[in-house]
């Protein structure tokens, strides 16, 4: 497959733990976030976004945290599973949404 | 099935050739973008579209043109690739009028630039 990032941080869990991914956000305009999921030699894959109104949205096994004051987002997956290991980027997206601005990206190791 | 579909997956070209990577959408949506990606710089925005005739600049457009004559087709043309435009480029589609729209992606093309 595709390497994505030679150099990315990385976040090693145990099968079953939860897993916290970090982001900071460049942007104090950028109103609306969201984390992608990219698998090797894919393309990534929306897994949950957030609107700047908001700072805390949940979904399956998923949840995003939004602090604006710090400028930070949070990705949370509970009882990671080997399928989640990928690399994860945290996106914004200002001037109404059409410009979306990309993380460097973590890249999560599930331990079996 | 919803998809967005780009060609070539690969290719390899000299520098100053011109080329054209193909994007195509079935979703009939207003939004499309171009993505490079390089190690450690994550996706950097080239191109976006809200629709068909209605381009602009994204944060890395030098080198690189666009056009959109039909809401399916987004093509990314390379007038005279350079060596430091060799990547890994994604297309993106997405539904317009509200912001928060879920963006698709294309496989991705790995293009070489020698």
């Amino acid at each position: 497959g595709e390497s994505v990032g030679l150099h990315l941080p990385t976040l090693s869990v145990q099968e079953g733990d939860n897993s916290i991914i970090n982001c900071a956000y460049s942007n104090s305009a950028s109103d609306y976030f969201i984390w992608y999921k990219q698998e090797s030699g894919k393309g990534p894959q929306f897994i949950i976004d957030i609107r700047s109104n908001m700072d805390k949205r949940q979904g399956q096994r998923v949840t995003v945290l939004l602090n604006k004051t710090v400028k930070h987002l949070s990705l949370q997956i509970a009882a990671t599973q080997p399928g989640d290991s990928a690399v994860y980027f945290c996106a914004e997206n200002l001037g109404g949404g059409f410009k979306t601005i990309f993380g460097a990206g973590t890249r999560l190791f599930v331990k079996a | 099935e919803a998809q967005v579909t780009q060609n070539p997956r690969y290719l390899i070209t000299v520098t100053g050739k011109k080329l054209t990577v193909t994007c195509s959408q079935n979703m009939n949506h207003e939004y499309m973008s171009w993505y490079r990606q390089d190690p450690g710089l994550g996706l950097r925005q080239i191109y976006y579209s809200m629709n068909v005739e209605v381009t602009d600049k994204g944060d890395v457009p030098e080198g690189y043109k666009v056009s959109r004559k039909e809401k399916r087709n987004f093509p990314l043309i390379l007038e005279s690739p350079s060596p430091n435009q060799t990547s890994l480029y994604f297309c993106a589609s997405r539904a317009g009028g509200a912001l928060d729209t879920e963006a698709f992606f294309g496989q991705g093309t790995r293009l070489t630039v020698v």
